[in-house]
């Protein structure tokens, strides 16, 4: 167990439609990762959040948004939704808010786009 | 930004050893090795800091080149638990992205 954990586990929605998904990172971490993964592409970096701040944006769609609350949970609001975006959702959380430190990941969340 | 792995996929037996390189076309300032086995999260192996600082795993060891930009993940004696896929992380100089390559399928076999 990481400590990091992510809801829901699994989530099947239909295409045009939004979902969110949380992540509660490790006591303690200030950042928060998220990834994309599908199978022919990876581990696709999104976004990072440190502190409530967004740091860093990688490939990550404009349906998609992303926040950190003070609590320091953090939720990635996936909108329009297509068939494609079907994958598997990783969060991470991390000591640091630079590279420097190990990432912990979650269990990810699975979305199915019918 | 996305750093590339090779070989995509490979297959030992048990006790041999295996490379598994990651460059990128852009300077790196840290390098970051991660397994994950299927139906898991990537759980951290090793990072590798410019300048030359290692954190990670006891048994598996990796070099980081900065003039190159590539690292390489040495796997050595494999063992069955080894099985899984490795991915290698790279940071830029924004200080905080971190990319993954699409990973190295490793497969040990008895």
């Amino acid at each position: 167990d990481s400590g990091v954990t992510q809801t829901p586990k699994h989530l099947i929605t239909a295409t045009g439609q939004r979902v969110t998904l949380r992540c509660s990172p490790r006591s303690g971490d200030l950042s928060v990762y998220w990834y994309q993964q599908s199978l022919d592409q990876g581990l696709q970096f999104l976004i990072q959040y440190y502190n409530g701040e967004e740091r860093a944006k990688g490939n990550i769609l404009e349906r998609f948004s992303a926040q950190q609350f003070p609590d320091l949970h953090s939720e990635l609001n996936l909108s329009s939704l297509e068939l494609g975006d079907s994958a598997l959702y990783f969060c991470a959380s991390s000591v640091t808010g630079g590279y420097t430190g190990e990432l912990f990941f979650g269990e990810g969340s699975r979305l199915t786009v019918l | 930004q996305q750093p590339v792995q090779s070989p995509q996929a490979v297959i030992l037996r048990e006790g041999e050893d295996a490379v598994i390189n990651c460059s990128s076309s852009k300077a790196l300032y840290s390098v970051h090795w991660y397994r994950q086995k299927h139906g898991e999260a990537p759980v951290f192996l090793m990072i590798l800091l410019k300048g030359g600082e290692q954190k990670g795993h006891e048994k598996i060891s990796a070099s980081f080149n900065e003039k190159k930009q590539q690292s390489s993940l040495y796997l050595t004696a494999s063992q069955l638990s080894y099985s899984g896929t490795y991915f290698c992380g790279t940071g830029d100089n924004s200080g905080y992205a971190l990319n993954f390559g699409k990973g190295t399928s490793l497969l040990v076999t008895p």
